[in-house]
């Protein structure tokens, strides 16, 4: 599986809207993007995922790249349960049967 | 549906113990999966089962063995406990052969924290 980059940390205001960024400049044709993420003392959670287009479901946006190498996964009004650790994951379509998980992004959110 | 169940929930060992950390899911998927996750790190996948019969290592699996017990359970065991394998365990469980694995969602258990002294 390709790489990925996020950064370390990021803050955000509670009920404001959240951006946060993954680089994947290696991604082939046939990488899907996931994202993942963990809350305090959780396991991880499945929260969207995309090929090429734009993406929406009850918990996130994602917005990918038209060159693909970027995505952003966009929190509409970030709320304190937001508060996790996020996961950018590329899957390729040969299929390695686990997820490569890096150290992700830590999002606080501040009342 | 209680999804993706593990148990027991934390667990102190002294080094040279065994020990077994239990998973079972109630989702009927073919795949389930071993991960650790130590501090400020990502999970790493320790040993997964494609489907009922089979085992395969993952990126870290020295130190530990698996059984596929039937469709529901996937168990890990710790046969000479060391420091070195303090730890989260996160069990995770997919559907798989229902398409290609580039679309398809784990579901992760809430983890066993181990301790070894």
């Amino acid at each position: 599986d390709a790489k990925t980059t996020q950064p370390n940390s990021m803050e955000s205001n509670e009920e404001e809207p959240v951006h946060l960024p993954c680089n994947h400049s290696t991604i082939s044709g046939t990488d899907y993007i996931h994202w993942y993420r963990q809350l305090p003392s959780q396991g991880p959670e499945y929260v969207i995922h995309g090929l090429t287009s734009n993406v929406n479901n009850r918990m996130a946006s994602l917005a990918i790249a038209e060159d693909r190498k970027s995505s952003t996964l966009i929190l509409h009004r970030a709320t304190l349960r937001d508060a996790a650790v996020y996961y950018c994951i590329l899957r390729d379509r040969a299929g390695a049967n686990n997820l490569f998980f890096g150290t992700g992004t830590r999002l606080t959110v501040i009342p | 549906n209680a999804g993706v169940t593990q148990t027991p929930k934390f667990q102190v060992l002294k080094t040279g113990q065994s020990m077994t950390l239990q998973c079972a899911q109630d989702m009927n998927h073919n795949s389930m999966y071993w991960y650790r996750q130590d501090p400020g790190m990502g999970l790493r996948l320790i040993y997964y089962s494609a489907s009922e019969g089979t085992t395969d290592k993952g990126e870290v699996p020295n130190g530990y063995n698996v059984s596929r017990l039937n469709k529901r359970e996937f168990s890990l065991r710790l046969e000479s406990a060391a420091p070195s394998q303090t730890s989260v365990y996160f069990c995770a469980s997919s559907a798989s052969g229902f398409g290609p694995l580039s679309q398809e969602t784990q579901y992760f258990g809430p983890g066993t924290r181990l301790l070894v002294l």
